[in-house]
């Protein structure tokens, strides 16, 4: 069966750490990978979006890889700090690239 | 923040009752898309939009319809709702081609008791 798993449902660490993120999945052949950010009582917000031919994207302090071979994405933020704590969620684009399939989330606090 | 909104934010409802949750976008961007968000699963999709009166269901979609008649709306109607739709609806909306970002409203909080 298809699955996205994202490595825990928190994750809690040290200001000014660099925090990890781990999306894995099976029985899919994405096209594309995104990660979003929502924060509680709010919609998701887009943050990253790489492509099946690359393997890394940065975006400030932001880098996600992409490695079909193993069926991951790493999702790190580096320097972290409170203002970072919410839930990320990583994204497949299936279906024609027309949607999506979202992971249930890791919630990231980030502890000063 | 892109130009999308959801209405009602918060509904009470009984069981039986037939609700519809709008969304509404200024962009005018081509997709447009209904996700359930329920504690353990995640978001989930119900139905999408890829144009005006084309629409398409998700992995989700028994109990709900939409409706698009307009670029700028869509709409989730549950023809009788029953308790397990309980949940935050969230609407998106994607420009198309190949930018694939989605956009996604505030949310709609719906109770069925």
């Amino acid at each position: 069966s298809q699955k996205i798993e994202q490595n825990s449902e928190a994750l809690n660490i040290q200001e000014g750490k660099t925090a990890t993120l781990t999306c894995n999945y099976t029985n899919y052949s994405p096209a594309y990978l995104q990660w979003y950010r929502q924060d509680p009582g709010r919609g998701p917000v887009f943050l990253l979006l790489i492509r099946e031919n690359e393997k890394e994207k940065r975006k400030e302090r932001l880098k996600v890889t992409f490695d079909t071979t193993l069926k991951q994405s790493l999702f790190h933020i580096t320097a972290s700090q409170p203002a970072d704590s919410a839930t990320y969620l990583c994204a497949l684009g299936v279906g024609g690239y027309q949607k999506v399939t979202f992971g249930t989330g890791t919630k990231l606090q980030v502890i000063p | 923040d892109a130009g999308i909104t959801q209405s009602p934010r918060h509904k009470v409802t009984e069981t039986g009752t037939p609700v519809t949750l709008r969304c509404h976008q200024t962009e005018n961007h081509r997709y447009m898309y209904w996700y359930r968000q329920d504690p353990g699963h995640g978001l989930r999709l119900i139905h999408y939009s890829y144009g005006v009166k084309d629409t398409d269901k998700g992995e989700v979609s028994d109990g709900y319809s939409v409706s698009r008649s307009k670029t700028e709306d869509f709409l989730l109607t549950l023809e009788s709702a029953t308790s397990s739709q309980t949940s935050v609806y969230f609407c998106a909306i994607r420009s198309g081609g190949t930018s694939y970002e989605q956009y996604f409203g505030p949310g709609t909080r719906l109770t069925v008791t």
